[in-house]
């Protein structure tokens, strides 16, 4: 069974702009997370998706947000990039909600200049 | 303003030894922990779990302890390898979060 997968593996943006990072779950996994990583916050809940909807938020400002499909792909987006936005953003998938073993994909690599 | 890098508590050993990586969690209410490793340039994958109903749980090559009382977590890593090499992290789950709640993570250096 194919793992998560995340596109674009890396990216560069300029601050101002915005960007979209797409994630797939595991074949018959029905809820997303999404995470940010940096050194200097480590690993950070950004939010969850199920069945199209939002289920769980993290503490992150409006510039970030998210969505999810019928076929359970789901897409973060952040607008207004800013340079503390460089991180690697993770997209973990599971089962479905509360389910608590996530499986997460490799991460798309944000540089923002 | 000016983010201060995490300094992650390095464990080095021997290839062949057993390594413990200790964990200390923050919700007495977490009814559920993980283990993840993280190679670098990939994703956290996972290792093994645990429910708060346990204290301990075997994998291959792999022990979790879990200590209620003092809300601990552990990690034992038998004859360790030099692909074990990776930030290891706890993760707790439960209460009112409903959310994965991760650890600054643990970086193994196995030197062969």
């Amino acid at each position: 069974k194919a793992g998560v997968t995340q596109t674009p593996r890396y990216l560069i943006k300029t601050r101002g702009q915005q960007v979209t990072l797409s994630c797939s779950p595991i074949s018959g996994h029905r809820s997303v997370s999404w995470y940010q990583q940096t050194p200097g916050q480590g690993l950070q809940f950004l939010f969850e998706y199920f069945s199209e909807t939002q289920r769980n938020k993290g503490n992150f400002p409006g510039r970030f947000s998210g969505r999810q499909f019928s076929n359970s792909r789901s897409e973060m987006n952040v607008s207004t990039l800013e340079l503390g936005d460089s991180a690697l953003y993770l997209c973990a998938s599971s089962l479905g909600p509360a389910q608590e073993t996530q499986y997460f994909g490799p991460g798309t690599r944000l540089l923002v200049l | 303003g000016e983010s201060v890098g995490l300094h992650l508590p390095t464990l080095s050993v021997q290839e062949g030894d057993n390594s413990i990586i200790n964990c200390a969690y923050s919700n007495s209410a977490s009814d559920y922990f993980i283990w993840y490793k993280q190679e670098s340039g990939k994703g956290p994958q996972f290792i093994i779990d645990i429910r708060s109903n346990m204290d301990k749980r075997q994998g291959q090559r792999v022990t979790v302890l879990l200590n209620k009382t003092v809300k601990h977590l552990s990690l034992q890593i038998a004859a360790t390898q030099p692909g074990d090499s990776a930030v290891y992290f706890c993760a707790e789950y439960g209460g009112a979060t409903n959310k994965l709640i991760f650890g600054t993570g643990t970086l193994l250096a196995v030197q062969p």
